[in-house]
């Protein structure tokens, strides 16, 4: 079944200490990208990558890191989590020159 | 300003009402439109795209405006299931990477 993969699905964790969301695509898809959701502010871009070793930022990338080793994941890294993070995070990817955006199930990540 | 603004809503009908989501624009080399739908606390899922020329899909109609930079969407015979948040998006001619722009999203809730 063609789907994008997140995990965990549900964190609560401490300021400071270090997380990862991994996501992954089974599509072969060139294009993934980051998202976080809030109450009001709707989807935020993070991050986005075009292709393996591609990367950029999106509108809201402070504190966040990701990286793109191979074409099918796409980790959010969060080096030293604050509760400003606290958020319902979405990972998505796309195949190039094509439009619809594939999200996976989302990531609830609160930080105390 | 933002790239996409969407009333935020909440919309609260009957069912079987007719109901209009309007979205506007910022960027007139907008290139491709589309409706997203989100369930409480899912992901987004592609909806419809939106063209030129306007388009329907059963019960749902999507309009453009490119002259105003409007985007609308008519939903009739409003069903129990139709109840979600609906997300307007914007591609840009030439966005790098091909980023999509998501409004904030309108609350639709449909009563029996």
């Amino acid at each position: 079944e063609a789907q994008v993969t997140q995990n965990p699905r549900y964190l609560i964790t401490v300021t400071g200490k270090k997380l990862t969301v991994t996501c992954s695509q089974n599509m072969n898809h060139e294009y993934m990208s980051w998202y976080r959701q809030d109450p009001g502010l709707g989807l935020r871009q993070i991050y986005y990558s075009m292709n393996v070793e591609v990367t950029d930022k999106g509108d809201v990338p402070e504190g966040y890191k990701v990286s793109r080793k191979e074409k099918r994941n796409f980790p959010l890294i969060l080096e030293s989590p604050s509760p400003n993070q606290t958020s319902l995070y979405f990972c998505a990817s796309r195949l190039a020159g094509t439009d619809t955006q594939y999200f996976g199930p989302g990531t609830r990540l609160t930080v105390l | 300003r933002k790239e996409v603004e969407q009333d935020p809503g909440p919309f609260n009908v009957p069912e079987g009402a007719t109901v209009a989501f309007n979205c506007t624009y910022s960027n007139s080399a907008s290139q491709s439109f589309f409706w997203y739908r989100q369930d409480c606390r899912k992901e987004p899922k592609l909806l419809m795209s939106v063209y030129s020329s306007g388009n329907e899909d059963g019960r749902f109609t999507a309009q453009l405006n490119r002259a105003s930079q409007y985007i609308s969407l008519l939903i009739r015979d409003s069903k129990l299931s139709d109840s979600a948040t609906y997300l307007c998006v914007v591609k840009n001619r030439g966005s790098t990477l091909g980023r999509l722009y998501f409004g904030r999203g309108t609350q639709l809730t449909v009563w029996p």
